[in-house]
Protein backbone atom coordinates (compact mmCIF):
# COMPACT_ATOMS: atom_id res chain seq x y z
CA UNK A 1 0.00 0.00 0.00
CA UNK A 2 0.86 3.36 -0.95
CA UNK A 3 2.23 5.69 2.04
CA UNK A 4 0.57 8.90 3.03
CA UNK A 5 2.63 11.95 2.61
CA UNK A 6 1.19 15.39 4.46
CA UNK A 7 1.18 18.01 3.82
CA UNK A 8 0.30 17.89 -0.20
CA UNK A 9 1.97 21.96 -0.64
CA UNK A 10 4.03 23.84 1.53
CA UNK A 11 4.83 27.57 0.45
CA UNK A 12 7.48 28.72 2.58
CA UNK A 13 10.22 32.10 2.57
CA UNK A 14 13.65 31.59 2.29
CA UNK A 15 15.15 30.69 5.55
CA UNK A 16 11.50 28.80 7.07
CA UNK A 17 11.63 25.70 8.54
CA UNK A 18 9.47 22.50 7.02
CA UNK A 19 8.25 19.07 8.04
CA UNK A 20 7.05 16.49 6.01
CA UNK A 21 5.43 13.56 7.12
CA UNK A 22 5.15 9.84 5.71
CA UNK A 23 3.10 7.06 7.33
CA UNK A 24 2.02 3.68 6.16
CA UNK A 25 -0.98 1.41 7.22
CA UNK A 26 1.56 -1.62 7.07
CA UNK A 27 4.72 -1.86 8.58
CA UNK A 28 7.91 -0.17 7.49
CA UNK A 29 11.00 -1.72 7.54
CA UNK A 30 13.07 1.21 5.39
CA UNK A 31 12.00 4.40 4.36
CA UNK A 32 13.85 6.37 1.55
CA UNK A 33 13.65 10.42 1.27
CA UNK A 34 13.88 11.98 -2.59
CA UNK A 35 13.25 15.19 -4.02
CA UNK A 36 12.27 15.71 -7.93
CA UNK A 37 12.56 19.14 -9.21
CA UNK A 38 10.46 20.11 -12.24
CA UNK A 39 11.51 17.99 -15.48
CA UNK A 40 14.36 15.76 -13.90
CA UNK A 41 14.41 12.70 -12.35
CA UNK A 42 14.10 12.25 -8.40
CA UNK A 43 17.11 12.53 -6.42
CA UNK A 44 18.05 10.21 -3.42
CA UNK A 45 17.92 12.47 0.06
CA UNK A 46 18.41 9.43 2.34
CA UNK A 47 17.36 6.16 3.77
CA UNK A 48 16.39 5.01 7.45
CA UNK A 49 16.71 1.83 7.99
CA UNK A 50 15.67 1.30 11.68
CA UNK A 51 13.23 2.64 13.86
CA UNK A 52 14.06 5.65 15.99
CA UNK A 53 17.14 6.22 12.70
CA UNK A 54 17.65 9.82 12.80
CA UNK A 55 20.13 11.14 9.90
CA UNK A 56 20.96 14.26 8.33
CA UNK A 57 23.55 16.06 5.79
CA UNK A 58 23.55 20.23 5.69
CA UNK A 59 20.07 21.18 7.19
CA UNK A 60 18.00 17.99 5.51
CA UNK A 61 17.36 15.56 8.31
CA UNK A 62 14.84 12.82 8.89
CA UNK A 63 13.76 10.76 11.76
CA UNK A 64 12.14 6.76 11.04
CA UNK A 65 9.63 5.88 14.04
CA UNK A 66 9.06 2.02 13.25
CA UNK A 67 6.18 1.50 15.81
CA UNK A 68 4.11 4.27 14.65
CA UNK A 69 5.19 3.30 10.95
CA UNK A 70 5.76 7.29 10.33
CA UNK A 71 8.59 9.19 8.91
CA UNK A 72 9.59 12.87 9.07
CA UNK A 73 11.74 14.98 6.57
CA UNK A 74 13.03 18.30 8.38
CA UNK A 75 14.49 20.83 5.97
CA UNK A 76 15.68 23.80 8.26
CA UNK A 77 16.64 27.24 7.08
CA UNK A 78 15.41 26.22 3.63
CA UNK A 79 16.81 27.82 0.62
CA UNK A 80 15.51 28.38 -2.62
CA UNK A 81 17.14 25.31 -3.92
CA UNK A 82 15.00 23.10 -1.93
CA UNK A 83 12.18 23.78 -3.83
CA UNK A 84 10.91 20.69 -5.32
CA UNK A 85 8.75 17.84 -4.96
CA UNK A 86 9.44 15.33 -1.76
CA UNK A 87 8.39 12.09 -1.71
CA UNK A 88 8.47 8.93 0.43
CA UNK A 89 9.31 5.78 -0.59
CA UNK A 90 9.20 2.01 1.10
CA UNK A 91 9.71 -1.53 -0.43
CA UNK A 92 7.03 -2.60 -2.68
CA UNK A 93 7.81 -5.96 -1.22
CA UNK A 94 8.66 -9.60 -2.12
CA UNK A 95 12.03 -9.00 -1.43
CA UNK A 96 12.57 -6.56 -4.21
CA UNK A 97 14.34 -3.54 -4.46
CA UNK A 98 11.47 -1.25 -5.61
CA UNK A 99 9.68 1.67 -3.64
CA UNK A 100 6.16 2.27 -3.09
CA UNK A 101 6.35 6.19 -3.84
CA UNK A 102 3.87 8.67 -1.48
CA UNK A 103 2.29 11.18 -3.90
CA UNK A 104 4.74 13.66 -3.02
CA UNK A 105 4.77 16.89 -1.29
CA UNK A 106 4.97 19.89 -3.46
CA UNK A 107 7.28 22.55 -1.66
CA UNK A 108 7.86 26.04 -2.72
CA UNK A 109 10.79 28.75 -1.49
CA UNK A 110 10.20 32.27 -1.72
CA UNK A 111 12.56 34.52 -1.68
CA UNK B 1 31.21 6.23 -12.40
CA UNK B 2 28.40 6.56 -14.75
CA UNK B 3 24.82 6.79 -13.62
CA UNK B 4 21.43 4.96 -14.75
CA UNK B 5 21.38 5.45 -18.38
CA UNK B 6 17.50 5.61 -20.42
CA UNK B 7 16.68 5.35 -23.77
CA UNK B 8 15.05 7.13 -25.84
CA UNK B 9 14.26 9.91 -23.96
CA UNK B 10 11.40 11.27 -25.65
CA UNK B 11 9.46 9.68 -28.16
CA UNK B 12 5.82 10.08 -29.36
CA UNK B 13 4.03 7.03 -30.14
CA UNK B 14 0.02 6.38 -32.02
CA UNK B 15 -2.80 4.58 -30.15
CA UNK B 16 -2.38 0.70 -30.74
CA UNK B 17 1.62 0.66 -31.41
CA UNK B 18 3.77 -0.71 -28.44
CA UNK B 19 6.74 0.30 -27.80
CA UNK B 20 10.39 -0.72 -25.76
CA UNK B 21 12.08 1.26 -23.63
CA UNK B 22 16.03 0.53 -22.64
CA UNK B 23 17.69 0.85 -19.32
CA UNK B 24 21.19 0.32 -18.61
CA UNK B 25 22.04 0.77 -14.54
CA UNK B 26 24.94 1.79 -12.79
CA UNK B 27 28.03 -0.91 -13.77
CA UNK B 28 27.68 -3.20 -10.31
CA UNK B 29 24.24 -2.84 -9.69
CA UNK B 30 22.34 -5.79 -10.10
CA UNK B 31 18.48 -4.65 -9.37
CA UNK B 32 16.56 -2.89 -11.87
CA UNK B 33 13.04 -1.40 -11.20
CA UNK B 34 11.16 0.55 -13.39
CA UNK B 35 8.13 3.31 -13.16
CA UNK B 36 5.50 4.93 -14.31
CA UNK B 37 4.93 8.79 -13.36
CA UNK B 38 2.11 11.13 -14.04
CA UNK B 39 0.42 14.24 -12.73
CA UNK B 40 -2.69 12.23 -11.45
CA UNK B 41 -1.03 9.27 -10.24
CA UNK B 42 2.35 10.01 -9.13
CA UNK B 43 5.32 8.01 -9.28
CA UNK B 44 3.86 4.18 -9.53
CA UNK B 45 6.01 1.10 -9.23
CA UNK B 46 5.78 -1.45 -12.34
CA UNK B 47 8.38 -3.92 -11.76
CA UNK B 48 11.47 -4.81 -10.59
CA UNK B 49 14.27 -7.65 -11.88
CA UNK B 50 17.12 -9.35 -10.16
CA UNK B 51 19.14 -11.75 -11.75
CA UNK B 52 17.02 -11.81 -14.88
CA UNK B 53 14.12 -12.61 -12.37
CA UNK B 54 11.05 -10.23 -11.94
CA UNK B 55 10.48 -10.24 -8.32
CA UNK B 56 7.55 -8.06 -7.78
CA UNK B 57 5.27 -6.42 -9.74
CA UNK B 58 2.77 -3.34 -9.11
CA UNK B 59 -1.27 -3.02 -10.12
CA UNK B 60 -0.25 -2.68 -13.91
CA UNK B 61 -2.46 -4.47 -17.08
CA UNK B 62 -0.63 -7.34 -18.76
CA UNK B 63 0.22 -4.67 -21.63
CA UNK B 64 3.30 -3.55 -19.24
CA UNK B 65 6.09 -5.55 -19.37
CA UNK B 66 9.50 -6.02 -18.79
CA UNK B 67 12.84 -8.38 -18.54
CA UNK B 68 16.06 -8.37 -17.55
CA UNK B 69 19.48 -9.26 -19.51
CA UNK B 70 22.18 -11.30 -18.05
CA UNK B 71 24.61 -7.73 -17.92
CA UNK B 72 21.80 -6.29 -16.12
CA UNK B 73 20.57 -4.30 -18.69
CA UNK B 74 16.31 -4.30 -18.36
CA UNK B 75 14.05 -3.20 -21.50
CA UNK B 76 10.17 -2.55 -20.65
CA UNK B 77 7.44 -3.16 -23.32
CA UNK B 78 4.27 -1.30 -23.33
CA UNK B 79 2.16 -2.79 -26.21
CA UNK B 80 -1.21 -1.70 -27.52
CA UNK B 81 -0.70 1.86 -26.16
CA UNK B 82 -3.55 3.89 -25.00
CA UNK B 83 -3.59 7.43 -24.28
CA UNK B 84 -3.63 7.31 -20.55
CA UNK B 85 0.16 5.63 -21.23
CA UNK B 86 1.22 8.76 -21.51
CA UNK B 87 4.50 9.73 -18.78
CA UNK B 88 7.55 9.46 -17.86
CA UNK B 89 8.94 6.08 -17.46
CA UNK B 90 11.52 6.17 -15.29
CA UNK B 91 14.37 3.35 -14.40
CA UNK B 92 16.15 2.78 -11.14
CA UNK B 93 18.94 0.65 -9.98
CA UNK B 94 20.32 -0.85 -6.93
CA UNK B 95 22.71 -3.13 -5.68
CA UNK B 96 20.30 -5.57 -4.59
CA UNK B 97 22.71 -6.59 -1.28
CA UNK B 98 21.07 -7.50 2.11
CA UNK B 99 19.56 -4.46 3.95
CA UNK B 100 17.90 -1.61 2.35
CA UNK B 101 19.52 -0.43 -0.52
CA UNK B 102 19.79 2.95 -2.24
CA UNK B 103 18.11 3.02 -5.51
CA UNK B 104 19.46 5.73 -8.05
CA UNK B 105 17.04 6.72 -11.00
CA UNK B 106 17.63 7.56 -14.17
CA UNK B 107 17.09 10.60 -16.17
CA UNK B 108 13.54 8.98 -17.26
CA UNK B 109 12.06 8.47 -21.07
CA UNK B 110 9.13 10.38 -21.96
CA UNK B 111 6.36 8.83 -23.73
CA UNK B 112 3.64 10.62 -25.35
CA UNK B 113 0.70 8.57 -26.95
CA UNK B 114 -1.24 10.38 -29.80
Amino acid sequence: QQPVQSPQAVILREGEDAVINCSSSKALYSVHWYRQKHGEAPVFLMILLKGGEQKGHEKISASFNEKKQQSSLYLTASQLSYSGTYFCGSPAGGGADGLTFGKGTHLIIQP
Amino acid sequence: KAGVTQTPRYLIKTRGQQVTLSCSPISGHRSVSWYQQTPGQGLQFLFEYFSETQRNKGNFPGRFSGRQFSNSRSEMNVSTLELGDSALYLCASSLAGPGGNTIYFGEGSWLTVV
